[in-house]
């Protein structure tokens, strides 16, 4: 069966701060990935999405970057932290080009940055 | 482009009694229709979804959801709630891109 993983689970970050929150997935081949931001009291909004290696589509502009080294590796990321990047980041996949598909959702990381 | 809305933001329901959240949606075709479910500081788990077919969908835990294409409605149902159906629960659909959309989502309390 397929699992997602994402870590760390919880981040304390000054603000300037580099961030890296990894995602893996396993028991698939060639998924889409997601990044999904869940900001207190309101809901989710995607981030960045993957439909292959070094193929990376942002929905909003912002302080994030993402990236896809390998197949089932994705990687969200911010080169100086601000206050308004704090949230629960929710790493996610499905299978094929049709999002009729069920996204699975990884267990996400709550980031607070101070 | 679609979206979704759920209109209650928050719902305080007695354990044993109904439940409904309601959701809808706007798109020009028949969407795919999504409910999620999140505990408290974890993720989100699929409770049921809707492709095509019989317009009443059963998932986990007991839910189910009603597709109603007149009233563009996806309205989540449970006839009896257990405390542990206190969650926050997210209506969402997609338009047959990569991306789906979420509402704002809908929390539910369980009072004993």
């Amino acid at each position: 069966s397929q699992t997602i993983h994402q870590w760390p689970a919880t981040l304390v970050q000054p603000v300037g701060s580099p961030l890296s929150l990894e995602c893996t997935v396993e028991g698939t081949s060639n998924p889409n990935l997601y990044w999904y931001r869940q900001a207190a009291g309101r809901g989710l909004q995607l981030l960045f999405y993957s439909v292959g290696i070094g193929q990376i589509s942002s929905e909003v502009p912002q302080n994030l970057s993402a990236s896809r080294p390998q197949d089932r590796q994705f990687i969200l990321s911010s080169k100086k932290l601000l206050l308004s990047d704090s949230g629960f980041y929710l790493c996610a996949w499905n299978r094929g080009i049709d999002s009729g598909n069920t996204i699975y959702f990884g267990e996400g990381s709550w980031l607070t940055v101070v | 482009a679609q979206s979704v809305t759920q209109p209650d933001i928050h719902i305080t329901v007695s354990e044993g009694a109904s439940l409904e959240l309601r959701c809808n949606y706007s798109y020009g075709a028949t969407p795919y229709l999504f409910w999620y479910v999140q505990s408290p500081g974890q993720g989100l788990q699929l409770l049921l979804k809707y492709f095509s077919g019989d317009t009443l969908v059963q998932g986990i835990k007991g839910f189910e959801a009603e597709f109603k294409r007149s009233q563009s409605s996806f309205n989540l149902r449970k006839p009896s709630v257990h405390w542990s159906d206190a969650a926050e629960y997210f209506c969402a659909v997609g338009a047959g891109d990569y991306k789906l959309s979420f509402g704002a989502g809908t929390t539910v309390t369980v009072r004993a």
